[in-house]
């Protein structure tokens, strides 16, 4: 079974430009859970779906982040305009019921670095 | 302001010896913690965890002990092994996980 991939590994952006992070779950994982960590710091929640559905966005930064989930498959995360404060990994995780937290299948990250 | 920390950076052991990993909390309605692994290049794993209503839970070489009145946690892992050199992250998960900021662990043969 594959597990949670996130495209791309890596983007260098300068500030100001736009930038659209994947997200696959696991295929049938309703549940689906953006995460960041800056710079070596403690993995911040951003958003949850369920399906399509916003169940949680209370950690998105501001209103230059957007997150998708059309179809209830792959998430889109968009950060226009990027700024440096928003460098950092972006990890994607999914699960296939809401729990608390040990079921979540993390992917490998998203490396984000704004200049 | 971080809710779970963790105040060591980092902790060097020796193969075969016993790495104790700690965690602090400030939110007394905290009740269900957990550890999570991470090595480069990759995304968390979840490793193990413990409701509030337990104060030792234990997995194979690891275990958590919970200390509510402390509000403090603490990992484990008996003995270690190279192969356990990597990023443990406590957190809790009350209506989301809150992690800390993680603790880099290497285990020299």
């Amino acid at each position: 079974e594959a597990g949670v991939t996130q495209f791309p590994s890596h983007s260098v952006i300068e500030k100001g430009q736009t930038v659209t992070l994947r997200c696959d779950p696991i295929s049938g994982h309703d549940n689906l859970y953006w995460y960041r960590r800056v710079m070596g710091k403690e993995i911040k929640f951003l958003l949850h779906f369920v399906k399509e559905s916003k169940q949680d966005e209370s950690g998105m930064p501001n209103n230059r982040f957007l997150a998708e989930r059309t179809g209830g498959t792959y998430s889109t995360l968009k950060v226009q305009p990027a700024e440096l404060e928003d460098s950092g990994v972006y990890f994607c995780a999914s699960s296939q019921e809401r729990d608390r937290g040990e079921t979540q299948y993390f992917g490998p990250g998203t490396r984000l670095l704004v200049l | 302001d971080q809710q779970v920390k963790q105040n060591s950076p980092s902790l060097s052991v020796q193969e075969g010896r016993i790495s104790i990993l700690n965690c602090d909390y400030t939110n007394s309605m905290f009740d269900y913690f957990l550890w999570y692994k991470k090595y480069p290049a990759e995304g968390p794993t979840f490793l193990i965890s413990i409701s509030s209503i337990k104060d030792k839970n234990e997995d194979g070489r690891f275990t958590v002990f919970l200390n509510k009145s402390a509000k403090h946690l603490s990992l484990h892992i008996v003995p270690s092994q190279p192969g356990d050199s990597a990023v443990y992250f406590c957190a809790t998960s009350y209506d989301k996980v809150i992690f800390g900021p993680g603790t880099s662990l290497s285990v020299i043969p």
